[in-house]
């Protein structure tokens, strides 16, 4: 059974910090999404990641893929309390199912 | 172009109700996935449809619950006899297809079940 799991679950940090979010998966996945959750609302998708050493950068976030490791990392730069919210790692088990990891809620402080 | 539309946002039902969830998928999307997600938890999957077809139901309870992708219309989720375990939201997703490059899958923003 394919196992997502993210850490760390909780982060509080200051606004200018650097700091990594960790996504391990168990299997083989050809697939990986990072996506965005704000409180009762829904996800927003912010990264898909296909191939191993797979990089890619949007503002303040990138995230990359390390398929041999099977692990992948949302690096956030210089931290804002906009960035506050829930993120989500996903892999595809098959070709449609999304496997979510638990989520990890960054709180970033002023 | 609208995004995934989902009603009710909001749905309150006493046990032994029956909740319907409905949603319709992006414009030009025929895949159509539910996705249930518990309080301070991530999503999981329930079932994958296409138009008309269950594709993958290996994630819904086996009884009271059932999903369907009619010809016209959005798709539905449907809860018999609901009891306090089910609430929770419920997120419809859809994609324009399945290959690796293009599957990415957009979200509603979810149908919020409480269960009296």
């Amino acid at each position: 059974e394919l196992k997502v799991e993210q850490n760390p679950l909780f982060l509080s940090m200051q606004e200018g910090k650097n700091y990594t979010i960790y996504c391990n998966y168990s299997t083989t996945s050809d697939r990986l999404y990072w996506y965005r959750q704000d409180p009762g609302k829904s996800l927003e998708s912010l990264f898909v990641l296909l191939s191993n050493g797979a990089v890619k950068q949007e503002g303040r976030l990138m995230a990359s893929l390390d398929t041999k490791a099977r692990l992948s990392t949302l690096h956030i730069t210089a931290a804002v309390h906009d960035l506050s919210a829930t993120y989500f790692c996903a892999v595809t088990q098959g070709a449609q199912k999304l496997v979510f990891g638990q989520g990890t809620r960054l709180t970033i402080n002023p | 172009n609208a995004g995934v539309m989902q009603n009710p946002r909001h749905l309150v039902r006493r046990r032994g109700q029956e909740a319907r969830l409905r949603c319709s998928p992006m414009k030009g999307h025929s895949h159509v996935y539910w996705y249930r997600q518990l309080p301070e938890e991530g999503l999981k999957f329930m079932v994958y449809l296409q138009k008309e077809n269950i594709i993958d139901e290996s994630g819904m309870p086996k009884e009271r619950f059932s999903a369907e992708f009619p010809k016209e219309g959005p798709s539905i989720l449907r809860i018999q006899q609901v009891v306090r375990g089910d609430s929770a939201a419920y997120f419809c997703a859809s994609s324009r297809t399945v290959e690796s490059a293009k599957n990415i899958q957009y979200f509603g923003a979810g149908t919020r079940l409480s269960v009296l």
